[in-house]
């Protein structure tokens, strides 16, 4: 059975670089596209991008500019990076599978509060 | 980019009642590229159907969707005291994928 696990710092400082992992268990990374989508507090979902194990990646361009995505095969994690945070930037971080464009599995999330 | 709009905002509905939920996007998604996630508070998605009508694994088969081009719907035949919650439905279609902003299913 597939499970993700976000981790990362739960409160980051406005104008500064959130960096959230997502370890992968039950699948090698290798087999699919994985995926970052964030939530702010009591609001929809975005999705924020996508990678494969190659390296290719696909942001959304109203993130793009401050978005990288990686990925560390050997570790079977992905990792996200968003520069240049602001408040709005707060919200729960999830990382999923990629099936085809829709997501399955999710991870439980984790909340990031940019703050200062 | 595609805008996908959720109509109700809110369903209030008693256990055994059938719930219709509808999805309407702004531009005819390709290959009915359309999924729906029910998600309850403090949970992450979880994924209901994807390719407008294809059950994910597991979800049972009260729950179904349908539709074509700009309009999508999920109807939950019967629902159950666990059905009370949040349904997002997400195209990918058409890069950047995103979702619609939510129908809120509330017990009357």
């Amino acid at each position: 059975q597939v499970q993700l696990q976000e981790s990362g710092p739960g409160l980051v400082r406005p104008s500064e670089t959130l960096s959230l992992t997502c370890t992968v268990s039950g699948d090698s990374i290798s087999s699919y596209f994985w995926s970052w989508i964030r939530q702010p507090p009591g609001r929809g979902l975005q999705w924020i991008g996508y990678i494969h194990y190659t390296g290719s990646t696909n942001y959304n361009p109203s993130l793009k500019s401050r978005v990288t995505m990686s990925v560390d095969t050997s570790k079977n994690q992905f990792s996200l990076k968003l520069t240049s945070v602001t408040t709005a930037d707060t919200a729960v971080y999830y990382c999923a599978r990629v099936h085809g464009g829709w997501f399955d599995p999710w991870g439980q999330g984790t909340l990031v509060t940019v703050s200062s | 980019e595609i805008v996908l709009t959720q109509s109700p905002g809110t369903l209030s509905l008693s256990p055994g009642e059938r719930a219709t939920l509808s999805c309407r996007a702004s531009q005819s998604l390709s290959n009915n590229y359309l999924a729906w996630y029910q998600q309850t508070p403090g949970q992450a998605p979880r994924l209901l159907i994807q390719d407008a009508s294809s059950r994910a694994t597991g979800i049972p088969d009260r729950f179904s969707g349908s539709g074509s081009g700009t309009d999508f719907t999920l109807t939950i035949s019967r629902l159950e005291p666990e059905d009370f919650a949040v349904y997002y439905c997400q195209q990918y279609g058409s890069s950047p994928w995103t979702f619609g902003h939510g129908t809120k299913v509330d017990i009357k």
